[in-house]
Parts: structure tokens; C-alpha cells; sequence
């Protein structure tokens, strides 16, 4: 049963134009959300997160949306950068112990030139 | 600062051979984890670490052991692999339950089983 789904495996973007990526969650017991950058034959990297308390949370270009009624949150990038073509996961985690991240699947972002 | 090393980069295994993957932070951060990356699906936790001495299983957990003698260590053996561990490794290391900043990730493992 997967927790947290991405369901667009792809999207592509004109650069300068908005880049909205997706995530739903079905655990109500998530409290923290973040977002993750992955490359090619890297690591992925930290990009946002954003507490359950809030509702927005936003870092230069990037800005994080969460509607907890509707479980599903969203990345937007404003404007979309050629550096912005990577896959991107959103992770959610439990107020627990350890917080281990339960990731979905990621969403595969080409901005086109 | 490295970071999170994870060695090797790439390895391949005959089926019932073992190994053990390497990971080492010099941030030292208190948790460490070990994911796997299938083609096409997120990550999955296979074991984290508190700190030093204490250890537990994630998600999947099966066919893979792991160890915390050190702050800065923890490997993840794999006894007998079989082609299912076919996959992406990644270790990832965080100063505390999960900081504003998220968890460091290695470079990852490219692991396959043949």
C-alpha cells in the first residue's frame, strides 16, 4: 500500500513558466513534509519542506502547498530553470523516534529551453 | 566536508555471494539509514541507527544486516544476494530526528545481482 503517490511519473515545462509537481498521502498520521532533488547518478538533495501546522511554506523559487483535508501537497517552481530538469520526491514522515521518510515514487522534470 | 561516502559506486554479484556496502559520515550526525531505490519507485527504509550501538528494521528489511560500532559507520551487509537486491543504495545521515534541513544523502550504490 503506498503511503505517499506521485502520479504523473513525468512532466515537462517551458522555461520562465510555473512548474507544478503533485504528491497525495492517504497516512493522516504524517506531520512533516519535504521534497527532494535527484539527479543523475547522485544522492538526492533537500530542497523544501513544510510542518503539517502550516499550510505554505516558500524558499526563493520554490514554494510548498499542503491542503491537509484533501492530503496532497505541491511543489510549484517559479520561473522553471534548465537546472530545474531532475526527478523530484516528496517524502513524508511520522512524529516518531527516528523519522524515517516514507517516499513516493517521484515525478521525472524536464524544462525545456 | 565530505558528507555521506558510500562505497563502492558500483558493484556486481553472483547470486549467493555476499558483501557489505560501505557508508561513513564525518558531520557527526546521531541517525543514519539505509534506503534502496527500485527502478520507478521511491525509496524504501531497510534499516536506521540512533546512534552508535543501536540499530532497527524499516520497511524491508529481509535479507540484509547492519552495524553501529562508530558515530561516523554504518554498513549494511548483504549474506546471501539474490537478484531481487538488484538496486540503488542509499545511505543517508541527519543531526536529529529529522531537521529543518532533511537528511544528507551519499552518492548511492549501484547494486546488481546476477
Amino acid at each position: 500500500d503506498q503511503q505517499v503517490k506521485q502520479n504523473s511519473p513525468s512532466l515537462s515545462v517551458q522555461e520562465g513558466r510555473i512548474s507544478i509537481l503533485n504528491c497525495d498521502y492517504t497516512n493522516s498520521m504524517f506531520d512533516y513534509f519535504l521534497w527532494y532533488k535527484k539527479y543523475p547518478a547522485e544522492g538526492p538533495t533537500f530542497l523544501i519542506s513544510i510542518s503539517s501546522i502550516k499550510d505554505k511554506n516558500e524558499d526563493g523559487r520554490f514554494t510548498v502547498f499542503l491542503n491537509k483535508s484533501a492530503k496532497h501537497l505541491s511543489l510549484h517552481i517559479v520561473p522553471s530553470q534548465p537546472g530545474d530538469s531532475a526527478v523530484y520526491f516528496c517524502a513524508a514522515s511520522v512524529r516518531g523516534s527516528a523519522r524515517q521518510l516514507t517516499f513516493g515514487s517521484g515525478t521525472q522534470l524536464t524544462v525545456l529551453p | 566536508n565530505a558528507g555521506v561516502t558510500q562505497t563502492p559506486k558500483f558493484r556486481i554479484l553472483k547470486i549467493g555471494q555476499s558483501m557489505t556496502l560501505q557508508c561513513t559520515q564525518d558531520m557527526n550526525h546521531n541517525y543514519m539509514y539505509w534506503y534502496r531505490q527500485d527502478p520507478g519507485m521511491g525509496l524504501k527504509l531497510i534499516y536506521y541507527s540512533v546512534g552508535a550501538g543501536i540499530t532497527d528494521k524499516g520497511e524491508v528489511p529481509n535479507g540484509y544486516n547492519v552495524s553501529r560500532s562508530t558515530t561516523e559507520d554504518f554498513p549494511l551487509r548483504l549474506e546471501l544476494a539474490a537478484p531481487s537486491q538488484t538496486s540503488v543504495y542509499f545511505c543517508a545521515s541527519s543531526y536529529q530526528p529529522l531537521t529543518n534541513y532533511g537528511y544528507t544523502f551519499g552518492s548511492g550504490t549501484r547494486l546488481t545481482v546476477v
